[in-house]
């Protein structure tokens, strides 16, 4: 199936620092999305992008759909300790789209 | 209101106990999921529900039965459970993937088999 290679698998900031993580498949996907898990909690959602070439915000974050359809990359501007926690790439995969495939994650941990 | 609500958060059970998840959206969301974390914290699913009916069926042991009595329920039962079957896992619900639609997850059930 569909895999997605998410670097780095780990991070250590300082707090204010900027943040920047990327995403790869071997395969187009057509959505690309970036949640977000704290600890104890589930995965929400931060960022869909739809069109190849998209770059969209969300506050401090801002994440950009490949031109390829097989990247996508998520800034994180400015950050603050209750940034820790894991961020995951994900898109549909599947016959039908109905599955999301997710890659590894990638752990941020923030130094006040 | 939690749009996705799964019980019982924690649960802690014997091996070869059975058990179940419960889980409920009050997003109208006709497509239902069950994913597993595991410790590495890699999430892969394991079923997936379109109004009611079963469209996804990864390699999950037959020890593992989802039922959904409607669009808004999607209830996992464990069989006979093991050691390796510890996790956390996540329901979860959209409209049809792919059609500009994205999914929400619950706040996840740790199981923990001793």
């Amino acid at each position: 199936g569909q895999q997605l290679n998410q670097s780095p698998q780990s991070m250590f900031i300082q707090e204010g620092e900027d943040v920047s993580m990327n995403c790869t498949s071997s395969s187009i996907f057509n959505t690309w999305l970036w949640y977000k898990q704290d600890p104890g909690e589930g995965p929400v959602l931060l960022i869909a992008l739809y069109k190849a070439g998209e770059l969209t915000s969300n506050g401090r974050l801002t994440a950009q759909f490949g031109i390829t359809r097989k990247d996508s990359f998520l800034n994180i501007s400015a950050s603050i300790p209750s940034d820790v926690g894991i961020y995951f790439c994900a898109g549909p995969s599947g016959a039908g789209s109905y599955q999301l495939t997710f890659g590894k994650g990638t752990k941020l941990s923030v130094i006040p | 209101d939690t749009a996705v609500s799964q019980t019982p958060k924690y649960l802690v059970t014997q091996m070869g106990n059975d058990k179940s998840i419960k889980c409920e959206q009050n997003l109208g969301h006709d497509t239902m999921y069950w994913y597993k974390q595991d410790s590495k914290k890699f999430l892969k699913i394991m079923f997936s529900y379109n109004n009611k009916e079963l469209i996804i069926n990864e390699t999950v042991p037959n020890r593992f039965s989802p039922k959904s009595p409607d669009k808004a329920h999607l209830n996992l039962h464990i069989n006979s459970l093991e050691l390796g079957d510890s996790a956390v896992y996540f329901c979860a619900s959209s409209h049809r993937l792919g059609s500009g639609n994205t999914i929400y997850f619950g706040e996840g059930s740790w199981l923990t088999v001793v």
